[in-house]
């Protein structure tokens, strides 16, 4: 199947820092891609679809200025966490989709921990 | 407005057991229906999926899911259970086009050797 590959895996930072996840389909173009986040024993909550050139669509109750989403190419998507509150901990998880196809490939996820 | 119900929390079968994980949906047009699972701390890996075709859908690790459209079902099931089969899984919903996955709250299957 296709891979998705998120950067990073963890990452932990201070209150009020700012930190970027990329995420990349390596062996597909993705013309759309996803960003989930997911909170302990939870399901995964759909924060924005990201299309390849255009601006993101972010999800009712998602603040667009605090999660920045880039879909510069049709291999990489990247959200930055603005600003980031011990309350944005969390398990952020991207999903990219090929033109034509129906399936969806997550990637591994990017587990987030503000202090 | 599409939606997934995944009615229990939590499924134990026995090795060598046949498994059963539920799911019911609900969606305006045709569904596209999947099955992933996760594994602690990793993110989602594919199993299968049911677009159009045979109602009985065969995929990954042994699994199979078979569509029942007068119940809006998608039940997940596999012959015979692995201890290695414990993990969390997600049935999904979408209609046609690159439209986002809805997920189900997910059922935690145990597998007890």
């Amino acid at each position: 199947g296709a891979v998705v590959s998120q950067h990073p895996s963890r990452v932990i930072c201070k209150s009020g820092t700012s930190v970027k996840i990329e995420c990349r389909s390596l062996d597909f173009q993705a013309t759309t891609m996803f960003w989930y986040r997911q909170f302990p024993k939870q399901s995964l909550m759909l924060m924005a679809t990201s299309n390849e050139g255009s601006k993101a669509t972010y999800e009712q109750g998602v603040e667009k200025d605090k999660f920045l989403i880039n879909h510069a190419s049709l291999t990489l998507s990247t959200l930055t966490v603005t600003s980031a509150h011990p309350e944005d901990s969390s398990f952020y998880i991207c999903s990219a989709i090929a033109g034509g196809l129906e399936t969806q490939y997550f990637g591994p996820g990017t587990r987030l921990l503000v202090l | 407005a599409q939606s997934v119900a995944q009615p229990e929390d939590q499924v134990n079968v026995a090795e060598g057991n046949p498994l059963t994980v539920k799911c019911t949906y609900s969606v305006s047009g045709n569904p596209y229906l999947f099955w992933y699972v996760q594994y602690p701390n990793r993110g989602l890996q594919f199993l299968l999926k049911y677009i159009t075709g045979d109602n009985l859908v065969k995929g990954s690790y042994g699994f199979e899911a078979e569509f029942n459209k007068s119940q809006t079902s998608f039940h997940l099931k596999k012959p015979s259970a692995l201890v290695s089969d414990s993990a969390l899984y997600f049935c999904a919903v979408r209609d046609a086009g690159n439209t986002p996955l809805v997920f189900g709250k997910g059922t935690r299957l145990s597998v007890i050797a």
